[in-house]
């Protein structure tokens, strides 16, 4: 089965920074990467997300990039503000996945330092 | 927040009883999950629903149990089975239990062991 990790599980950057979260996933057959951004004692909420069939995908500060032959893809946040300071998930699904069934990874506690 | 509320906040269990989890939407969706969240392993499924009346183990359904009588209501129930109940549990629902389907997660219930 899909197998997802995450790293680096802490990160720590200066405000106006950039940051990068990286995930690499073991099934060829996913197609579909998101992020989620889940503030302390708050629902996990989705931030951005990628299909297998672009490279790569922006919404303001935020970034996501997949590369397929190396089966990793990660979350780009530039110009980071304090606001950013929360925990991100990644997640993975292969194509034959019913129910909607996420493969997420560990987790990385982003923290911005004003 | 509306959409999708869990209750309570905060459960506590004494060794050997059953618990139960409650979680409802107004939103209309027809897939609700139940994830576990530890420190350090992201979200791991529990079950998952995508239509009323049935639902499917997900990767770690030992020693829980749930139901699925109603669109709205998807409650989880911890038996004394569950060696290691401690943490916090997310439902979510999603509109049609797609693969690429955004997922709304509830605010959690922390559950902790007497």
């Amino acid at each position: 089965g899909e197998n997802v990790e995450q790293h680096p599980s802490t990160l720590s950057v200066q405000e106006g920074d950039s940051a990068v979260i990286k995930c690499t996933y073991s099934d060829s057959a996913s197609n579909y990467f998101p992020w989620y951004k889940q503030e302390l004692g708050k629902r996990p909420q989705l931030i951005i997300d990628i299909r297998s069939n672009v490279g790569e995908k922006k919404d303001q500060r935020i970034a996501v990039t997949l590369n397929k032959t190396a089966k990793h893809f990660s979350l780009h946040i530039t110009e980071t503000q304090p606001e950013d300071s929360a925990v991100y998930f990644c997640a993975a699904t292969p194509f034959y996945n019913q129910g909607g069934k996420l493969i997420f990874g560990q987790g990385t506690e982003l923290s911005v330092k004003p | 927040d509306g959409g999708i509320t869990q209750s309570p906040k905060y459960l506590f269990r004494k060794e050997g009883q059953n618990v139960t989890l409650s979680c409802e939407q107004n939103l209309n969706h027809d897939a609700m999950y139940w994830y576990r969240q530890d420190p350090g392993q992201g979200l791991r499924l529990i079950y998952y629903s995508q239509i009323v009346n049935d639902f499917q183990k997900g990767d770690i359904a030992e020693g829980y149990s749930v139901s699925r009588e109603k669109k709205e209501s998807f409650p989880l129930t911890v038996t004394s089975a569950q060696k290691n109940p401690t943490a916090f549990y997310l439902c979510a629902s999603s509109p049609n239990g797609a693969t690429n389907e955004k997922l709304f997660f509830g605010s959690g219930t922390q559950l902790s062991v007497l």
